[in-house]
């Protein structure tokens, strides 16, 4: 099994859609999660932590679940400027590494 | 706002040479990580460095790599012998603690 599995899409959302995405991971001893933004040939960005309770940043909204060892990632009213790969990241613990799920690819069209 | 370094933003090389790609991390940070991504797919570790050692690395990481942090800014890292499956994007970025990594723009390394 994949240490982070996504769906590679892609999406092809109208302007305006509320689109999700999901991802789990394998490893049931990871402690942080994130949710990261990368445009073609450009470094990935930090779009959002991920907690377990859930959290809100604008019109984007991550939840965890522990048990099911799920994540996920949604995008109210999006906008031209959305479309990019969303990558699934896990922190494995010891020092640092980050795992990378291999992305999903949204395109917002007019 | 800070950020990460690097040089060149685009390297060609031919098989068999040794390349040499550069970083400088945000000052005050303590880790040091170098990753790749091979075209199409997903970004992967290779390396990361604290306390002016490896303190992990990723089987991709043989012993055609090394890194190095020779004066105290720059963050090195060095592929001995380049083949054609080197050809990637690769990464540096740097973090004070577990959060808060900043990657910079990364290098495109294309080996002829």
């Amino acid at each position: 099994r994949k240490e982070v599995e996504q769906d590679p899409g892609p999406f092809n959302v109208p302007e305006g859609a509320t689109v999700a995405f999901n991802c789990t991971y394998s490893n049931s001893a990871s402690q942080s999660f994130f949710w990261y933004r990368q445009d073609c040939r450009k470094e990935p960005k930090l779009l959002m932590s991920v907690y377990s309770s859930g959290n809100e940043d604008g019109r984007f909204t991550a939840q965890l679940n522990r048990a099911s060892q799920y994540i996920s990632l949604l995008i109210r009213d999006s906008k031209l400027s959305d479309s990019a790969t969303y990558l699934c990241v896990v922190f494995s613990g010891g020092y640092n590494k980050l795992i990378f799920g291999a992305g999903t690819r949204l395109a917002v069209h007019p | 706002e800070p950020e990460v370094t690097q040089t060149p933003s685009h390297q060609v090389t031919q098989m068999g040479q040794e390349v040499i790609l550069r970083c400088v991390p945000i000052s005050n940070h303590l880790y040091f990580y170098w990753y790749r991504q091979i075209l199409g797919q997903k970004v992967e570790f290779l390396v990361s460095f604290y306390n002016n050692e490896i303190s992990e690395k990723s089987e991709i990481f043989d012993d055609q790599f090394s890194v190095e942090r020779p004066d105290g800014s720059n963050f090195t890292l060095k592929i001995r012998s380049t083949k054609l499956e080197d050809s990637a994007m690769y990464f540096c970025a740097s973090s004070f603690s577990t959060d808060g990594y900043t990657f910079g723009s990364g290098t495109r390394l294309t080996v002829v």
